[in-house]
């Protein structure tokens, strides 16, 4: 069955430096996306990704994130100088069509120290 | 807030027994989705519910959509040790282009 995968599944990183997080969505999905979840809340939306470009963000996508398809197959979500609140878990996930069934990673634990 | 939200927040059960968790949104939707997750794990869809749909059933889950009262609920039959998880729903709003908006979810723990 095809999965999403996300690297590397822990990343611990130090106040202020840029993190990638990394995703390979299923590859005829269209529609792609950043969830993150603080732990033990809500799973909140940040982005989708569409025609190769992004398509929503939300308030907390800010001048911080950024999400890029480099070569058509991994999926990348960036954050360029981490805060101590960034620390959560981020969920890549795919869908063929606009908010039909999606497809979640196992997600990368962020730890900002 | 379009936030959909569950309640019960945590429900504990014996094996064997039925879980209901429901939900509860606020305006018109496409569709609406149930889904679950493991401690630590990403989430794992189980079914989706479209709006013109009432009822729907997959293996030991029963998912039904009232749009009048704008709620939902999730029937686990015969719970089993291995459905202890989280569950979340997530709606799908008719309006513009909102992304699937997820509730706070259900702590469910079956206990063997």
């Amino acid at each position: 069955e095809p999965e999403v995968t996300q690297t590397p599944s822990h990343q611990v990183t130090q106040m202020g430096q840029e993190v990638i997080l990394r995703c390979v969505p299923i590859s005829n999905h269209l529609y792609f996306y950043w969830y993150r979840q603080i732990l033990g809340q809500k799973v909140e939306f940040l982005v989708s990704f569409y025609n190769n470009e992004i398509s929503e963000k939300s308030e907390i996508f800010d001048d911080q994130f950024s999400v890029e398809r480099p070569d058509g197959s991994n999926f990348t979500l960036k954050i360029r100088s981490t805060k101590l609140e960034d620390s959560a878990m981020y969920f890549c996930a795919s869908s063929d069509y606009w908010n039909t069934e999606a497809f979640f990673g196992q997600g990368t634990r962020l730890t900002v120290v | 807030s379009q936030q959909g939200e569950e309640d019960p927040q945590a429900l504990s059960i014996q094996e064997g027994e039925n879980a209901t968790m429901n939900c509860s949104y606020k305006t018109s939707i496409n569709n609406l989705q149930w889904y679950r997750q493991n401690s630590g794990r990403g989430l794992v869809h189980l079914i989706l519910i479209r709006s013109n749909e009432r009822e729907k059933h997959s293996g030991r889950l029963r998912v039904t959509l009232d749009t009048s009262k704008k709620s939902s609920s999730l029937l686990i039959t015969a719970s089993r040790a291995a459905d202890t998880a989280s569950y979340f729903c997530a709606t799908a709003y008719a309006s513009g282009n909102t992304p699937l908006v997820f509730g706070k979810g259900t702590r469910l723990s079956v206990i063997a």
